[in-house]
Formats: structure tokens, sequence, C-alpha cells
């Protein structure tokens, strides 16, 4: 089945600087990457998803790139702000199996 | 918007007991999962249902079960409770199985004790 491997695990920033998130997939026939922002207290909230047609996309200050050949994905937050302080997933899907990553808990410092 | 409830934010439970997490769903989606989320192990899916009364085993079944009657309403339930499935649990619903955004309930912590 397929396997997603997310890193860093934590990831600390200063208030305006980017932060990248990486993920990598084992299965070559995943076609869904969907990103996922939980805050304290809350389920995980998609913020951003790709499928396997396109190679980027970006949704204001949140982008995230699709390398197929490579079998990775990556999140990149711009500018960021404390508001982004959360933990973020990744995950692949391929038909009706979605894998998740271990997350990655992101703090921005004011 | 999607919504996704659970009944209950925080559940303390006895082993041996038999518990039940309820989840409901107000998008008419067909489909709805049970996860669990534990530290450094992300989500891992334990049951999910792709239509009334139907059922499909994630990768994390063993001391599950799952109930599903009616299309807006998911239940996950534990047997016999044992400490090592105190966690956070999630529902969430979406509305196609293939390459579709989950919507997540807030979870429900269960401890047993």
């Amino acid at each position: 089945g397929e396997n997603v491997e997310q890193h860093p695990s934590t990831l600390s920033v200063q208030e305006g600087d980017s932060a990248v998130i990486k993920c990598t997939y084992s299965d070559s026939a995943s076609n869904y990457f969907p990103w996922y922002k939980q805050e304290l207290g809350k389920g995980p909230q998609l913020i951003i998803d790709i499928r396997s047609n396109v190679g980027e996309k970006k949704d204001q200050r949140i982008a995230v790139t699709l390398n197929k050949t490579a079998k990775h994905f990556s999140l990149h937050i711009t500018e960021t702000q404390p508001e982004d302080s959360a933990v973020y997933f990744c995950a692949a899907s391929i038909n009706n199996d979605m894998r998740f990553g271990a997350g990655t808990r992101l703090t921005v410092k004011p | 918007d999607v919504k996704v409830t659970q009944s209950s934010r925080y559940l303390v439970k006895r082993t041996g007991e038999k518990v039940f997490l309820e989840c409901v769903q107000d998008m008419d989606h067909e489909n709805m999962f049970w996860y669990r989320q534990d530290p450094g192990l992300g989500l891992r899916l334990i049951y999910f249902s792709y239509d009334v009364k139907m059922k499909e085993k994630g990768d994390i079944p063993e001391g599950y079960s799952v109930s599903r009657e009616k299309k807006e309403r998911f239940s996950l339930i534990l047997e016999s409770a044992s400490t090592n499935q105190t966690s956070m649990y999630l529902c969430a619903s979406a509305q196609f199985v293939r390459s579709s955004p989950l919507h997540f309930g807030n979870g429900t912590r269960l401890t047993v004790t």
C-alpha cells in the first residue's frame, strides 16, 4: 500500500519568513494530494490540494508543488503569520485509500 | 459549509466497557470515515463506509466495529475498551471516495483507564 513520509516533524520560523514542508509517497499511482491544517482542539481542515495532472497550485500565501517523477510534493507558506501556527498533514490518495504523513508542527514566532 | 459533528469532545471510560462514538454529517455525503490520531503516527484509518449498511476495514480495525444505519450517521464501537485505545478519534465525510477532500469533525479524545 501507499506510504507517506513527511518532514520536518517540527518547524519554527520568524513571522514574515517562509515555511516549507515536504512529503514523499511510494505508490506512483497516487493521483490526489491534499494538505490539511489542524489547529488546537479542532479537526484537520483542507487548506489546498493538487491532482496528479498539475505541477503547482497557489492560493494566496500558500502553494503546493508536485514532482511525480521523484514522488514528492511540498507545501510552501510565504509571509508567515502567528495564526499559521498549527499542525500540518500531507496526504496521498489512490482510489479509496488516503494515506497521511505523520504531521509537522509549525510555530510562527511574532 | 459541510458540518461533521462528533457527539463528545472528551470521554473517560473504564477497561472492558463498551464505548460508542457518534458522528453526524449534514451534507448528504455517501462516504464516512473513522480515523485514529496518535502523536508521531499521523491519522490511521479504522473503518470507512461508502453507503448505508456498507462498511470496509481500514488499516487498524482490530478491537473496533462500526454501524451505519442512516446516511448521515456513522458510529464507532469499541466492544471492550482497552488502555491502548486511548487516543483522539476523528470522523470524516467525503462526497466521493476517489480524489475527494475529507471533511473532519473536531474529534473525540477518549481515555480508557
